[in-house]
């Protein structure tokens, strides 16, 4: 059975850094594309990273590009989002998603990891 | 940037067939995806290029796509399917997620 779980959230003041990670099991994780999403108190879901395997290819949403940072250590089954210069807007459940049996769709979710950005 | 959207909300009858539609640009194109997500849940993937559904999905779960349109449909809705609802495609970015829709099971 796939499990996803994030950790790593917290309330960090505008400016400021947080790192989320993504423990990953079930499933062969090294082969497989990770995610990142989003979802701000009462909106809906925002796409916000992505990378590829073992070549570690990375895209990110215009949103966080240059500020976020998306990576994983296939030898430990984690995925990482290093967050920087935060701002309120960032403020979301961040979840951690794969597309772990279909091509196109995120068909495995982890629980979810609250970032509030505040002063 | 690529954008997809729905209405905000749908309202069914028990029993009744609940219809979401999601509109964008040649949407029908790309493969479309829905996931259903109820209040403090994560969200579960219902429908995945455009018209299959994952194990363990009920068959009242379809969905199709077409032009600039796909659609969820939802055949004798019952409660446990109130839930916000949201496509998503893959264009330039991996993932374009739609901007949701409530269904409301009156």
């Amino acid at each position: 059975e796939v499990q996803l779980l994030e950790s790593g959230g917290g309330l960090v003041q505008p400016g400021g850094s947080l790192r989320l990670s993504c423990a990953a099991s079930g499933f062969t994780f090294s082969i497989y594309a990770m995610n990142w999403v989003r979802q701000a108190p009462g909106k809906g879901l925002e796409w916000v990273s992505r990378i590829s395997t073992n070549v570690g290819k990375t895209y990110y949403a215009d949103s966080v590009k240059g500020r976020f940072t998306i990576s994983r250590d296939n030898s430990k089954n984690t995925l990482y989002l290093q967050m920087n210069s935060l701002r309120a807007e960032d403020t979301a459940l961040y979840y951690c998603a794969t597309n772990y049996s279909t091509a196109y769709s995120f068909d495995s979710w982890g629980q979810g990891t609250l970032v509030t950005v505040s002063s | 940037s690529y954008e997809l959207t729905q209405p905000p909300s749908v309202s069914v009858s028990p029993g009744q067939t609940a219809t979401i539609t999601c509109s964008g640009d040649n949407l029908g194109n790309k493969y479309t995806s829905w996931y259903q997500q109820k209040p403090g849940q994560s969200p579960v993937l219902v429908i995945y290029e455009d018209r299959k559904r994952p194990s363990g999905i009920p068959e009242r779960f379809a969905g199709s796509n077409s032009g600039n349109t796909a659609t969820l449909t939802i055949s004798g809705t019952l409660s446990m399917d109130e839930a916000d609802y949201y496509c998503q495609a893959w264009d330039t970015s991996p993932g374009i997620f739609g901007t949701g829709t409530k269904v409301t099971v009156l």
